[in-house]
């Protein structure tokens, strides 16, 4: 069985403070692993994705993830957070022939000025 | 990447009856999935709609409760029957391209049970 574990629920952060959304799986398998983001009252949008390659991945808005194999982690990182920043982000994965996503939890932030 | 168009947006139901949400794609997509948001909560997928055969329901969701129809390539529905306060979620609506290993979601359609 695969899963993800978001063990932050919260993250409350002043603007311009750097910030990390912890993420860590479990899976006897190889995964592909997913950042999406939901802003308030929007659908979800994919922010990041690691498929193969470079374990270092980078979105358009300054987030940036790293696989971390031995660790189970692909924790998300942005070294200076906005305002408009503010929202539920989600770690998910899919593996071993499933197409499907597996989401954790859910991390909301909160970007306060 | 696809663009999803799902109906109704929101709408708000009554207790014990059903209503049908669907599912509209601007390409054909081999693999269409249905995911339900409650609130406050994460996703969970509830089923996989196929097109030419039955759609394949995770654990603890049943046909009954909601059946699927994938008539072709660029649409799906999900129907939520006999709803009950509980069924009050956010659907939603996802596709991923054939070899593509990334999924798009439609922007949901929130669902309010009296």
């Amino acid at each position: 069985a695969q899963s993800v574990t978001q063990l932050d629920s919260q993250v409350p952060v002043f603007e311009e403070a750097p910030v990390e959304l912890r993420c860590n799986y479990s899976s006897s398998v190889s995964v592909y692993l997913f950042w999406y983001v939901q802003y308030p009252n929007q659908g979800l949008q994919l922010l990041l994705k690691y498929l193969s390659g470079s374990t270092l991945v980078k979105s358009i808005n300054g987030f940036e993830a790293e696989f971390n194999k031995s660790q189970t982690s692909f924790h998300l990182r942005k070294p200076s957070v906005h305002i408009s920043d503010t929202a539920e982000y989600f770690c998910a994965l899919s593996g071993g022939g499933r197409r499907a996503l597996t989401f954790g939890s859910g991390t909301r932030l909160q970007v306060q000025p | 990447s696809a663009v999803i168009s799902q109906k109704p947006s929101r709408d708000i139901c009554q207790r014990g009856t059903s209503l049908t949400i669907q599912c509209q794609v601007d390409s054909q997509v081999t693999m269409m999935f249905w995911y339900r948001q409650q609130p406050g909560q994460s996703l969970t997928l509830i089923a996989t709609a196929n097109q030419g055969s039955e759609a394949t329901y995770e654990s603890g969701f049943v046909i009954d409760k909601f059946p699927i129809s994938r008539p072709n390539l660029t649409f799906s529905t999900l129907t939520v029957s006999n709803m009950s306060p509980e069924d009050s979620s956010i659907y939603l609506c996802s596709v991923g391209a054939s070899g593509a290993n990334v999924l798009t979601f439609g922007a949901g359609s929130r669902l309010t049970v009296l």
